[in-house]
């Protein structure tokens, strides 16, 4: 059964500031990865896709990474923002259909 | 463009009442439907995929339903509500195939 974790569940940083944010999973034959943005009481918001065959996928101020031997996956913000805060999933699906198996997401708080 | 839309936005039931929540899809057609919840300190768990019209699978047992009665139309539906169902109910569609998933704004339910 594949399962996600996303550590540490929390974090804070002064704007400006590069951040990384981790991903992994335990089975490494996945479809694709995906990095959502949620902020509170939304929806998602999908933010990169990476495809089983790819190492990563760019976005403006975001790139994410996908090392699918090592089961992991990061997402990168370049240039931290106040506006970047708000709760950060990453999800794999693993078989066909796209069903998605989540993590319990990064909550990320940029000061100003 | 394609969007999703999901209501209603808030709700609250009291135990034991029946429940229905919509989910359609615009601007595309076949697409593949999901319903997740999200529960606190928990993260989001597949409830149901479609296919198709009338094609349903249910991921977990539960106390709740799926139906999908036309291509672009989701439907989650309860006979009657336990406490445990209160969360964040959220809709998902993809294009068939391995492609990005886009949701919805969710569903708060609460049952009281």
């Amino acid at each position: 059964k594949q399962e996600v974790t996303q550590i540490p569940a929390a974090l804070s940083v002064p704007e400006g500031e590069n951040l990384v944010l981790n991903c992994s999973f335990t089975d490494s034959a996945i479809y694709n990865l995906q990095w959502f943005r949620q902020d509170p009481g939304k929806g998602l918001t999908s933010l990169l896709l990476i495809q089983s065959s790819q190492r990563e996928q760019t976005s403006g101020r975001l790139n994410a990474s996908l090392d699918k031997s090592s089961g992991r996956s990061t997402l990168y913000i370049a240039a931290s923002q106040p506006g970047d805060s708000a709760t950060y999933l990453c999800a794999v699906s693993s078989g066909a259909n796209s069903k998605l198996t989540f993590g319990k997401g990064i909550t990320l708080s940029v000061r100003p | 463009s394609q969007t999703i839309h999901q209501w209603p936005a808030t709700l609250v039931q009291p135990v034991g009442s029946p429940l229905s929540l919509e989910c359609t899809v615009e601007g595309t057609s076949n697409p593949n439907l999901y319903w997740y919840r999200q529960a606190a300190g928990r993260g989001l768990q597949l409830l149901f995929y479609s296919v198709g019209i009338g094609q349903i699978s249910s991921e977990v047992p539960q106390n709740l339903s799926a139906s999908r009665p036309q291509d672009r139309q989701f439907i989650l539906s309860s006979k009657k509500l336990l406490l445990s169902d209160s969360g964040f109910y959220l809709c998902a569609w993809s294009d068939m195939g391995l492609t990005e998933a886009f949701f919805g704004q969710g569903t708060r339910l609460t049952v009281v």
